[in-house]
């Protein structure tokens, strides 16, 4: 199986500030991530496919970059509404595999 | 608009089966895939395997083969989880998504969620 390795599992940031995670991968996988945001008690949502393409209707602020092995979802500007956890995941071969996440919090 | 409206809470007891429904509107069912996702309490996301709603071919997570069964029922636009022998850890949250392929594989629709509770 290949290991989604995010970090950092946690940040504290404050509104405005802008904010990346990083998710590293055992193998290469060319660009099949994905990006997916949840808040507390909700399913997950799409942000980022195909390592940087914005699904439709999330904000400009998110970004997606990399290939290969190593991975960025960037916020630009945090907003209040950003406070989530946030998880990688590859769909490069079965099983398709998740990030542990990375919960970014108010500082 | 596009929906995944799963059923409700289940409280099971080990060594038992449940089977989880996710009722699909608004797109055309037969065109796409449905993965199922489940979520521990205080966890994160595990995918547990992926059918097409157009010829029902399934891929399963090694972990659950033997165990999972995923179906679809074209005639209600359904897809459904069934998985048997429940123990503890199988306490979660179960997420139907909408499996898209569009450059790659993702999942741009999901359920509400189904919470399983497995406890003797």
């Amino acid at each position: 199986d290949i290991q989604m390795t995010q970090s950092p599992s946690s940040l504290s940031a404050s509104v405005g500030d802008r904010v990346t995670i990083t998710c590293r991968t055992s193998q290469s996988i060319t660009i099949f991530l994905n990006w997916y945001q949840q808040k507390p008690g909700k399913a997950p949502n799409l942000l980022i496919y195909a390592a940087s393409s914005l699904q439709s209707g999330v904000p400009s602020r998110f970004s997606g970059s990399g290939s290969g092995t190593d991975f960025t979802l960037t916020i630009s500007s945090l907003q209040p509404e950003d406070f989530a956890t946030y998880y990688c995941q590859q769909s490069y071969t079965t099983p398709w595999t998740f990030g542990q996440g990375t919960k970014v919090e108010l500082k | 608009q596009v929906q995944l409206v799963q059923s409700g809470v289940e409280v099971k007891k080990p060594g038992a089966s449940v089977k989880v429904s996710c009722k699909a509107s608004g797109y055309t069912f037969t065109s796409y895939g449905i993965s199922w996702v489940r979520q521990a309490p205080g966890q994160g996301l595990e995918w547990m395997g992926w059918i097409s709603a157009h010829n029902r071919n399934t891929n399963y997570a090694q972990k659950l083969l033997g165990r999972v069964t995923m179906t679809t029922e074209t005639s209600t636009s359904t897809a459904y989880v069934e998985l048997r022998g429940l123990r503890s850890d199988d306490t979660a949250v179960y997420y139907c998504a909408r499996s898209i392929f569009g450059v790659v594989y993702y999942f741009d629709y999901w359920g509400q969620g189904t919470l399983v509770t497995v406890s003797s």
